[in-house]
């Protein structure tokens, strides 16, 4: 069964500083790894999806990379900003469908200005 | 162009009582996925719907329910509702399986 894990559930940084999120799964037969962000009491927002095929993606201030065979996922953010401040949730998929998406629990990110 | 709309953001029901969620996807997407999300299970696919027909269903008992219209528009329906119901359910559209899905901000449901 795949698990996705996201270590540690919480972390806050000052401003300016770069950052890393991590998210590991079990399963290195991975389809795909995205990247979310959660605004309180709000939907998901997509960041960054990596196919198995790829290393890494990068999206302005933000860099995902995919490591299949050690079975981790990490979201570098640069220069961090007191807007960066949401969760962050990782899914990696193993299939089409998408009942194969699984979620990770999320890291709750605080820039402090 | 429109986002993931859900209806209402907001519901407040009493065990027992029965619950009906809307979505309306972004136009043209016709894969209508549902997801709850809770505190402690996290983020859980409920089920998939695609041209009226549902294609696939997480592991949630019967109760929960659900239906895509001609439109694409999609309704989930919870019958007799238990406390561990109360849950944030989110609603995602994509053009097919396999797409990116589209979030809408989800409806926040308490059972009292």
């Amino acid at each position: 069964k795949q698990e996705v894990t996201q270590i540690p559930a919480a972390l806050s940084v000052p401003e300016g500083e770069n950052l890393v999120l991590n998210c590991s799964f079990t399963d290195s037969a991975i389809y795909n790894l995205q990247w979310f962000r959660q605004d309180p009491g709000k939907g998901l927002t997509s960041l960054l999806l990596i196919q198995s095929s790829q290393r890494e993606q990068t999206s302005g201030r933000l860099n995902a990379s995919l490591d299949k065979s050690s079975g981790r996922s990490t979201l570098y953010i640069a220069a961090s900003q007191p807007g960066d401040s949401a969760t962050y949730l990782c899914a990696g998929t193993w299939g089409t469908s998408y009942d194969k998406v699984i979620f990770g629990p999320g890291t709750s990110l605080s820039v402090i200005p | 162009k429109a986002g993931v709309t859900q209806t209402p953001r907001y519901l407040i029901k009493t065990r027992g009582q029965q619950v009906t969620l809307s979505c309306s996807p972004i136009s043209g997407h016709r894969s209508v996925s549902w997801y709850q999300q809770t505190p402690g299970q996290g983020l859980q696919f409920l089920f998939e719907y695609f041209s009226e027909t549902q294609r696939n269903k997480g592991n949630f008992p019967g109760r929960f329910s659900g239906r895509q219209f001609s439109n694409s528009r999609s309704e989930m329906n919870v019958s007799t509702l238990e406390l561990g119901d109360s849950a944030l359910y989110l609603c995602a559209s994509s053009v097919r399986q396999g797409q990116p899905q589209h979030f809408g901000d989800g409806t926040r449901l308490s059972i009292l």
